[in-house]
């Protein structure tokens, strides 16, 4: 099944306590984002990758890392996890077909994380 | 650079009854549009999307959305809803030039069907 994966689905942690999001697409896509989605602001984007070896900062950034060494896993990093990162994080892929902002995204299925 | 406004942060219907979710969008360019669904603790999935073509564009479960370019509004309808319709819905933009994936969301629309 086409599917993007995320893990954990639910953690708790502490503030500092570095910790790693995974997440892994099984669709060959070249495209990869994380965003974060929190009530009344919707989703918006913290990183994003092109291909393997390119990534860029989306509109929220500040906090997390992201790298990109194999085509199919993009994970999500909190070196020092704070309060205001408590979210509820997807990851989502896509196939790029030359068009751009036409391609569809398929999501995972939600981290949900809290920084105590 | 683009952005959207979803008018509504909240719809309670009840079943059986029509419903209009609105979207407005703003753009220096011309754009594609899209709606996506999220289900109670699901991620996000594809509901329809405009590219090109009709401004009148069908979706799954019986939604549908038209493109309105004098209004820069991309609205999403269904005639009669059912209970398993209610879901956070969100709309979507992003450029047609430059190649760029960038896609901007709305802060969604929390539809709730009642019986």
């Amino acid at each position: 099944e086409a599917q993007v994966t995320q893990n954990p689905r639910y953690l708790i942690t502490v503030t500092g306590k570095k910790l790693t999001v995974t997440c892994s697409q099984n669709m060959n896509h070249e495209y990869m984002s994380w965003y974060r989605q929190d009530p009344g602001l919707g989703l918006r984007q913290i990183y994003y990758s092109m291909n393997v070896e390119v990534t860029d900062k989306g509109d929220v950034p500040e906090g997390y890392k992201v790298s990109r060494k194999e085509k199919r896993n993009f994970p999500l990093i909190l070196e020092s996890p704070s309060p205001n990162q408590t979210s509820l994080y997807f990851c989502a892929s896509s196939i790029r077909t030359g068009k751009g902002g036409a391609n569809v995204l398929t999501f995972g299925a939600g981290s949900r994380l809290t920084v105590l | 650079a683009q952005s959207v406004t979803q008018l509504d942060s909240q719809v309670p219907v009840f079943e059986e009854a029509p419903v209009e979710l609105r979207c407005n969008y703003s753009s220096s360019v011309s754009v594609y549009l899209f709606w996506y669904v999220q289900y109670p603790n699901q991620g996000l999935q594809l509901l329809l999307k405009y590219l090109s073509g009709s401004t009148l564009v069908k979706g799954i479960n019986g939604f549908e959305a038209e493109f309105n370019k004098s209004q820069t509004s991309f609205h999403l309808r269904k005639p009669s809803v059912h209970i398993s319709d209610t879901a956070e819905y969100f709309c979507a933009v992003s450029g047609r030039q430059g190649g760029s994936e960038k896609l901007v969301f709305g802060k969604g629309t929390k539809l709730t069907v009642n019986p």
